[in-house]
């Protein structure tokens, strides 16, 4: 039991070049979510699936786009990098029917440099 | 701006003594409050959470406070260890079933031996 996994764990782009970040959990939970995280800031939300089939955008969702694959998979895709797009990525999931966050779970994350 | 900040950027603590972590909070909607512990390299780590209808939650040497009234959440560790230095960040759930957090700046702990 893994929790959640993301790949890769490090990156290097050069501006204009596309990469997809992939995030995956083995916990069977419903909702995924994608965060960045930048120097001195707290997390933002980028974009969310709350249940397999389905997106919807985050409080910074531009220049991204994501695809749920599966019910474990969600994958956030930079089609044109850019470098305000450098930053940390982390990948989350949830269970539904939980009356608290504590299943809230964080992969560690994703650093990603962009030149 | 933030809908979530913190009072402290960083706190510093000798080893045993008891920390604080204050976080302010604007959305009176937010019915869900959590602090996040993050080790350097590490992704967030779920310490402690609380919800709006509760004034207080005790857990394994921590507690976490809510003052609706003045919208404040704050974070005790008691009997502060090593182990307990990283970055603590609060969060509000403000997106209601879909649980969008939005987190504070985080306050660095640091913990003295």
């Amino acid at each position: 039991n893994a929790g959640v996994t993301q790949t890769p764990k490090f990156q290097v782009l050069k501006t204009g070049q596309s990469m997809t970040l992939q995030c995956a959990q083995d916990m069977n939970h419903n909702s995924m979510y994608w965060y960045r995280q930048d120097p001195g800031m707290g997390l933002r939300l980028i974009y969310y699936s709350a249940s397999e089939g389905t997106t919807d955008k985050g409080e910074v969702p531009n220049g991204y786009n994501v695809s749920r694959l599966n019910k474990r998979e969600f994958s956030l895709r930079l089609e044109s990098a850019a470098p305000s797009q450098t930053s940390v990525y982390f990948c989350a999931s949830r269970i539904w029917g939980r009356h608290t966050l504590e299943g809230y779970t964080f992969g560690s994350g994703t650093r990603l440099t962009v030149v | 701006g933030e809908s979530v900040g913190l009072h402290l950027p960083t706190l510093s603590v000798q080893e045993g003594d008891n920390s604080i972590i204050n976080c302010a909070y604007s959305n009176s909607a937010s019915d869900y409050f959590i602090w996040y512990k993050q080790e350097s390299g590490k992704g967030p780590q779920f310490i402690i959470d609380i919800r709006s209808n509760m004034d207080k939650r005790q857990g394994q040497r921590v507690t976490v406070l809510l003052n609706k009234t003045v919208k404040h959440l704050s974070l005790q560790i008691a009997a502060t260890q090593p182990g307990d230095s990283a970055v603590y960040f609060c969060a509000e759930n403000s997106g209601g079933s879909n649980y969008k957090l939005t987190f504070g700046k985080g306050t660095l702990l640091t913990v003295n031996p």
